[in-house]
């Protein structure tokens, strides 16, 4: 079946402007997970769902990032005002799990943001 | 807090060549800990995991085994392959089953 897809693959956008990146997950997958790769570095936690509730927005750098998952199902991560620091890959990743399980997490192809 | 520290790269090798990457982590518990591959252009899989202390987690020709006593855990390769040559991540499983990953190992493997 079909893998964990994320939309657009690639964003350029000017300083200040608002962003929204999507993510459709694997089909039963009930959670689901933002992560933000950094340039050389490795992919770092922003939020968790668990169907549509967000159980863990520790990661989220600032209140300008925003995400939902409002049926459960697609997931979008808002950027408000973007800066150059935003710019890094968007990964989704979707999992089985309905708690913090052993299920593997299947990553999308990720969304190269450059802010510039 | 949770975190995990692996070798710098890049790492570049000769095909056959054994290849090691370290992995040490810092951890509450014993949490699960992953290898995950990056190929060119494609995005994160899993290579192999271990779920608890002395398991041994194996896949296409690559091992770990999980350390508790060292806190490692170390990948390692008999004899690589120019199609091995990747980004390499160590990850472990935080408490709400998010990842925490490594800053990754570049191998290059060369004919």
């Amino acid at each position: 079946g079909a893998g964990v897809s994320q939309s657009p693959r690639y964003k350029v956008a000017k300083r200040g402007q608002d962003v929204a990146l999507r993510c459709d997950p694997i089909s039963g997958h009930v959670s689901l997970f933002w992560y933000q790769q950094a340039l050389g570095q490795g992919p770092e936690f922003l939020t968790y769902f668990q169907n549509e509730a967000q159980l863990d927005k520790s990661g989220l750098p600032s209140d300008r990032f925003f995400a939902e998952r409002p049926e459960g199902s697609v997931s979008t991560l808002k950027i408000q005002r973007t800066q150059q620091e935003d710019s890094a890959v968007y990964l989704c990743a979707s999992s089985l799990a309905r708690l913090a399980g052993e299920y593997e997490q299947y990553f999308g192809p990720g969304t190269r943001l450059t802010v510039t | 807090g949770n975190s995990v520290t692996q070798m710098e790269g890049p790492v570049t090798l000769s095909e056959e060549a054994f290849l090691t990457i370290n992995c040490t982590y810092t951890a509450t518990g014993y949490p699960s800990l992953f290898w995950y591959v990056q190929y060119p252009g494609e995005g994160l899989q899993l290579l192999l995991k271990a779920t608890k202390a002395d398991d041994k987690g194996s896949n296409k020709g690559f091992e770990a085994t999980y350390r508790k006593e060292t806190t490692s855990f170390h990948l390692e390769k008999g004899s690589v392959q120019v199609s091995d040559s990747a980004v390499y991540f160590c990850a472990l499983r935080g408490s709400q089953g998010n990842l925490i990953f490594g800053k990754g190992t570049k191998l290059s493997v060369k004919p």
